[in-house]
């Protein structure tokens, strides 16, 4: 099983530049997260996915955040126009259930940082 | 909102020592979960225990559930350098969405 993948591992960008983060989830989940994790707000919901439709995006912070899943293996999170502020590690997760009776299955994330 | 909180924040011990850290939450709970993050990596699911369970082991780890003090525990026995890392606990709330608390970081030392 070769977990959930994503891409970039790092990306560095200037502020105003569209960024676009990737993921391929664990074949067989129903359930994809996006999550961002910081010093100051620790781990946070951003947006999930069930059978590939968006379910609850209440997490994400603004109009310039967007995400989609195309298909079943495959999911991206898009921000654009970038800010400073954004800079953080961007997780995504995958199972097989939306709460806590299941494990959620994390990639290794994507270190972001704007200039 | 955070519904889980770790407790101590940072907590530094000699290698063969064990390591108690604790969670408490604010609302009831289905399940909650233990997770471990190493360095520049992403979370690892450690071990899920259910509301109706007061403690589940798995290799060197014990965790405890008191549902009436809305608090766990998670022990790990004879530590090792590898066990250096950040541990969160997750809870869910009445919306099936898993809240992760600001975790502990554990440092092991040699």
């Amino acid at each position: 099983d070769a977990g959930v993948i994503q891409s970039p591992r790092h990306e560095v960008t200037e502020m105003g530049q569209e960024v676009t983060l990737r993921c391929k989830p664990i074949s067989g989940h129903d359930y994809l997260f996006w999550y961002r994790q910081t010093m100051m707000r620790g781990l946070e919901l951003l947006i999930y996915f069930n059978n590939n439709v968006p379910i609850d995006d209440s997490g994400m912070p603004e109009d310039r955040f967007s995400a989609k899943m195309p298909n079943a293996s495959f999911s991206t999170l898009k921000i654009q126009p970038s800010e400073p502020r954004d800079s953080a590690v961007y997780f995504c997760a995958s199972s097989s259930y939306r709460g806590s009776n299941q494990p959620q299955h994390f990639g290794d994330g994507t270190r972001l940082s704007i200039l | 909102s955070q519904q889980g909180e770790e407790d101590p924040q940072a907590l530094s011990i000699q290698e063969g020592e064990n390591a108690t850290m604790n969670c408490s939450y604010k609302t009831s709970i289905n399940n909650l979960q233990w997770y471990r993050q190493n360095s520049g990596r992403g979370l690892v699911h450690l071990i899920l225990i259910r509301s109706n369970e007061r403690e589940k082991h798995s290799g060197r780890l014990r965790v405890t559930l008191d549902t009436s003090k809305k608090s766990s525990s998670l022990l790990i026995t004879a530590s090792r350098a590898a066990d250096t890392a950040s541990y969160f606990c997750a809870t869910d709330a009445d919306d099936y969405k898993l809240s992760f608390g600001a975790g502990t970081t554990v440092t092991v030392r040699a």
